[in-house]
């Protein structure tokens, strides 16, 4: 009973490619995060939805589009990968927008080769 | 482990003595904060947070104490476990900036038995 959980767990891939990562919450909260955790564990917003409608978007390039087909779910599409964006992806929710007790995912470790 | 290579600042404690780890925030206009707790190959865990207007917050075994005039804030822990080992981030949230969370550097907290 994983309160917030992502697949997949790795993910290996070559430049240029698109994938996916998903992220599923069974804690009934209505806000949805995407944070990205560099190599020197900084730890850094990228996207968040309530009620599936985007309310952060932080400077991310457009190759990294959120989709929220429910308010439990909130996917991540990455287009065209790039080295540079290699780095764990977390997954986050919340009971409001206010990311006080926000629970976290375990993490996607995305490796571009 | 994961934490070679990282140049985060570290702090190793005798199990069972008190840990203080330190944190600089930039913004005044912080409304709160908080701090979380990542274990290797974990995302980051709610430990405690504190409101702007208070100065102190206490928690089982955790102390968070808020200096507003240097901008710094502190997480004491009490009687540190080896369980306690981990990579500590304080956050700062603001509703002026929509409620986005910005986390600091973090901290090692390494317990040695």
């Amino acid at each position: 009973d994983t309160a917030v959980s992502q697949t997949p767990k790795y993910l290996v891939t070559q430049m240029g490619n698109d994938k996916s990562i998903k992220c599923e919450q069974n804690l009934g909260h209505d806000t949805m995060y995407w944070y990205k955790q560099d190599s020197k564990k900084f730890l850094k917003i990228m996207f968040s939805y309530n009620n599936k409608e985007l309310i952060i978007n932080e400077t991310v390039p457009n190759r990294f589009s959120p989709k929220s087909p429910d308010k439990a779910h909130l996917n991540l599409h990455i287009n065209s990968l790039e080295l540079g964006d290699s780095a764990v992806y977390f997954c986050a929710s919340s009971q409001d927008t206010r990311q006080g007790e926000a629970f976290f995912g375990q993490g996607t470790r995305l490796t571009v080769v | 482990g994961e934490s070679v290579g990282l140049h985060l600042p570290t702090l190793s404690v005798q199990e069972g003595d008190n840990s203080i780890i330190n944190c600089a925030y930039s913004n005044s206009a912080s409304d709160y904060f908080i701090w979380y707790k990542q274990e290797s190959g974990k995302g980051p865990q709610f430990i405690i947070d504190i409101r702007s207007n208070m100065d102190k917050r206490q928690g089982q075994r955790v102390t968070v104490l808020l200096n507003k005039t240097v901008k710094h804030l502190s997480l004491q822990i009490a009687a540190t476990q080896p369980g306690d080992s981990a990579v500590y981030f304080c956050a700062e949230g603001s509703m002026e900036y929509g409620n986005k969370l910005v986390f600091g550097a973090g901290t090692i907290l390494r317990v040695k038995s």
